[in-house]
C-alpha cells in the first residue's frame, strides 16, 4: 500500500498567521483527503482532492480558510489560513490504497497560541 | 446522510480480558467497513476491514464481522494486551477508494489496559 510523507510533524504558531502542510505520496494516486481531528473528537474530512481540478469541499469548511493545492499525482498541500486558537487540532493526508483501503499520513499537530 | 455510531469511552480492561466495542452504522448502499487505530501521538492505521456482507476482518488478534442484518461491526479480541492501549475508530465508505468516496468515522473509543 502507499506510504505517505506527512510535515510538519508538529507546529505551534501565532494567530493571524498561516501554515502550510505538506503530504508526498510514494506512488500516483487520484484522490487524495484532508481530515481534521479536533482534540478528543473524531476526523471530520475537510476537502478532496483531484489533480488536475479544484478540490471539494465539505459543508463548513471554505477555500479561503483552507486552500489546497494539487500539482500532480504525488504531492499536495493544505494550509491553515488566518489561524485562531479553534483551528488547533491535528490535521491528516490519506489516499486510497486500490480497491477499498485507505492509508494516513502521521498526522500534523497544529497549535494556535 | 452516512453515520457511524461507536460506544463512549474510555474503556478500561485488565490484561487478558476480552474486548468488545460496538460500532453500528447507517449508510445508503453496501458500505465498506473499517477499524482504524490510533497510538498515542500516533496517526491512524488500518487495523481490519471488511468490504461485503458477512466477511470477517481480522488481524493482530482482532476480529470484526460484517452484520448487514444489524448494521453493525463489533471489534472484538479474545485477550488485550497493555500495548493495545490506544484508541479505536471504526469507519465506513460507501464505495471505491478511486472513485473519491470519503471515509465516515465514528467518534472513537479509547481503550486503557492495565497490568
Amino acid at each position: 500500500s502507499a506510504v505517505i510523507s506527512q510535515k510538519p510533524s508538529r507546529d505551534i504558531c501565532q494567530r493571524g498567521t498561516s501554515l502550510t502542510i505538506q503530504c508526498q505520496v510514494d506512488s500516483q494516486v487520484t484522490m487524495m483527503f484532508w481530515y481534521r481531528q479536533q482534540p478528543g473528537q473524531s476526523l471530520t474530512l475537510i476537502a478532496t482532492a483531484n489533480q488536475g481540478s479544484e478540490a471539494t469541499y465539505e459543508s463548513g469548511f471554505v477555500i479561503d480558510k483552507f486552500p489546497i493545492s494539487r500539482p500532480n499525482l504525488t504531492f499536495s498541500t493544505l494550509t491553515v489560513s488566518n489561524m485562531s486558537p479553534e483551528d488547533s487540532s491535528i490535521y491528516l493526508c490519506s489516499v486510497g490504497t486500490g480497491g477499498y483501503g485507505y492509508t494516513f499520513g502521521s498526522g500534523t499537530r497544529l497549535t494556535v497560541v | 446522510g452516512d453515520s457511524v455510531t461507536q460506544m463512549e469511552g474510555p474503556v478500561t480492561l485488565s490484561e487478558e480480558a476480552f474486548l468488545t466495542i460496538n460500532c453500528t452504522y447507517t449508510a445508503t448502499g453496501y458500505p465498506s467497513l473499517f477499524w482504524y487505530v490510533q497510538y498515542p501521538g500516533e496517526g491512524l492505521q488500518l487495523l481490519l476491514k471488511a468490504t461485503k456482507a458477512d466477511d470477517k476482518g481480522s488481524n493482530k488478534g482482532f476480529e470484526a464481522t460484517y452484520r448487514k442484518e444489524t448494521t453493525s461491526f463489533h471489534l472484538e479480541k479474545g485477550s488485550v494486551q497493555v500495548s493495545d492501549s490506544a484508541v479505536y475508530f471504526c469507519a465506513l465508505s460507501d464505495g471505491f477508494t478511486g472513485g473519491g468516496n470519503k471515509l465516515t468515522f465514528g467518534t472513537g473509543t479509547q481503550l486503557k489496559v492495565e497490568l
